[in-house]
């Protein structure tokens, strides 16, 4: 099985303040994503990555960046946290053994903003 | 917009009991992902579906495509308190699979 390790997985922060969530891969999947989930909302993709420096923004990517410099690492960036930003974080990989596209995801980040 | 609409939104049964839960399109989609999260965990990868008209088994677990490939279904028979989660179906669209479409999912809960 893949393995994501998301961190940290609980987070309190002031509105302002910068804020980085890290992913962390150990198989070398080429694809990353980045989603928040919020209730009424389901899964919403932020941003996501095809490579090393190759990044693409999803749905909901405006208060958001992201790198990817090494293969195992995705970072999720909010450069001015806001309490619209306080979401339940989920890193997801894409199974290149899967059929089409499936995703295996991390544990997920709580990110509360106040 | 592509959208996948899910049904019903909450469940709540006894255990023992069979129950259906739908995930609806006016897309098409070459292939529909069925998912499990359960609480403070990431969803969990249950099954594909990329043939109109396939039928998928999973233990208790039933999943349909529909033939026109826009809908599908998840079917459990005797359902156990293991099966308490959140379901979430996912399509993929035809020529870019890398961004799914989520639906919003449905609850269930199996009371013992």
């Amino acid at each position: 099985d893949a393995g994501i390790t998301q961190s940290p997985r609980h987070k309190v922060t002031e509105t302002g303040t910068p804020v980085t969530l890290r992913c962390h891969q150990t198989e070398n999947h080429r694809y990353m994503y980045w989603y928040r989930q919020d209730p009424g909302h389901g899964l919403r993709l932020i941003h996501y990555s095809y490579g090393v420096k190759d990044t693409d923004k999803g749905e909901v990517s405006d208060g958001y960046s992201v790198s990817r410099s090494k293969t195992e690492d995705f970072l999720l960036t909010l450069e001015s946290a806001t309490s619209s930003q306080t979401s339940v974080y989920f890193c997801a990989i894409r199974m290149t053994s899967g059929t089409v596209g499936e995703l295996f995801f991390g544990e997920g980040s709580r990110l509360t903003v106040l | 917009t592509q959208l996948l609409e899910q049904s019903p939104q909450f469940l709540s049964i006894q255990e023992g009991e069979n129950l259906t839960v739908y995930c609806n399109s006016s897309s098409v989609f070459s292939s529909l992902q069925w998912y499990r999260q359960e609480p403070g965990e990431g969803p969990v990868l249950l099954v594909t579906v990329v043939t109109g008209g396939e039928v998928k088994k999973l233990k208790r677990l039933t999943f349909q495509f529909g033939d026109a490939r826009k809908d599908s279904s998840l079917h459990i028979t005797a359902a156990q308190p293991g099966d308490t989660g959140l379901y979430l179906c996912a399509g993929a669209g035809a020529g870019n699979n890398r961004k799914l479409i989520w639906g919003l999912g449905t609850s269930l809960a199996v009371n013992p």
